[in-house]
């Protein structure tokens, strides 16, 4: 089974919004990871977050993770048409390797 | 770097038919990971190499799939034969250290492939 579960499956918001995206997990992680995949395109990393970090900023990006809950979500802040795409949370629950979730389908409306 | 470089980047084959993916892992990097995606399965790991040795094959779907590593800067996904439920985006993704580290994976742009 997964170890991560994002939630919603899909999110369409207005351009200028934020979009808020969530991470389940099930078993104890060392840290967890965001990443974005365009249509067509390879995933790419966004941001790391520790298990013994509660929240981590890069640019418009914002993570937190609430190891009590096993869960996570990322921020989007004043969102962009560019900013369309899926987004996956990858945790390391197996020091050698990475679970990735299902995704949310992130779509920003102009 | 180029970064992690798959090819081809598209292959549409006939059922039965041979098919080999290539992947150019990033230089330096110790780990590497082949996933299949698909609408109804996500992303799949399939085979994961560490230092060039086959780790963990247990998401090859069957016996049809194969995977190799001869050296630190080249792999192959070998299909034969295939048949159209392979149909998939295949990607390697290479990493220093097996979660990545503070960079995590690098991903190829992949390979679509269709069998007809």
């Amino acid at each position: 089974s997964q170890q991560g579960e994002e939630d919603p499956q899909a999110l369409s918001i207005q351009e200028g919004e934020n979009a808020t995206m969530n991470c389940s997990y099930k078993t104890s992680i060392n840290n967890l990871q965001w990443y974005r995949q365009n249509s067509g395109r390879g995933l790419v990393h966004l941001i790391l977050i520790r298990s013994n970090e509660r929240e981590k900023h890069s640019g418009r990006l914002r993570v937190t993770l609430d190891t009590s809950k096993k869960s996570s979500s990322l921020l989007i802040t004043a969102s962009r048409a560019a900013d369309t795409a899926s987004y996956f949370c990858a945790t390391d629950a197996d020091v050698q390797k990475l679970v990735f979730g299902q995704g949310t389908r992130l779509t920003i409306n102009p | 770097d180029a970064g992690v470089i798959q090819s081809p980047r598209h292959e549409v084959t006939e059922m039965g038919q041979e098919v080999t993916l290539r992947c150019k892992p990033i230089s330096g990097h110790d780990y590497l990971f082949w996933y299949r995606q698909t609408m109804m399965r996500g992303l799949e790991l399939l085979i994961y190499f560490n230092n060039n040795v086959p780790i963990d094959d247990s998401g090859m779907p069957e016996d049809r799939f194969s995977a190799k590593m001869p050296n630190a800067s080249f792999s192959t996904l070998k299909i034969q034969p295939s048949e159209p439920r392979d149909s998939a985006v295949y990607f390697c993704a290479s990493s220093l250290g097996g979660s990545g580290g503070n960079y995590g994976y690098t991903f190829g742009s992949g390979t679509r492939l269709t069998v007809v």
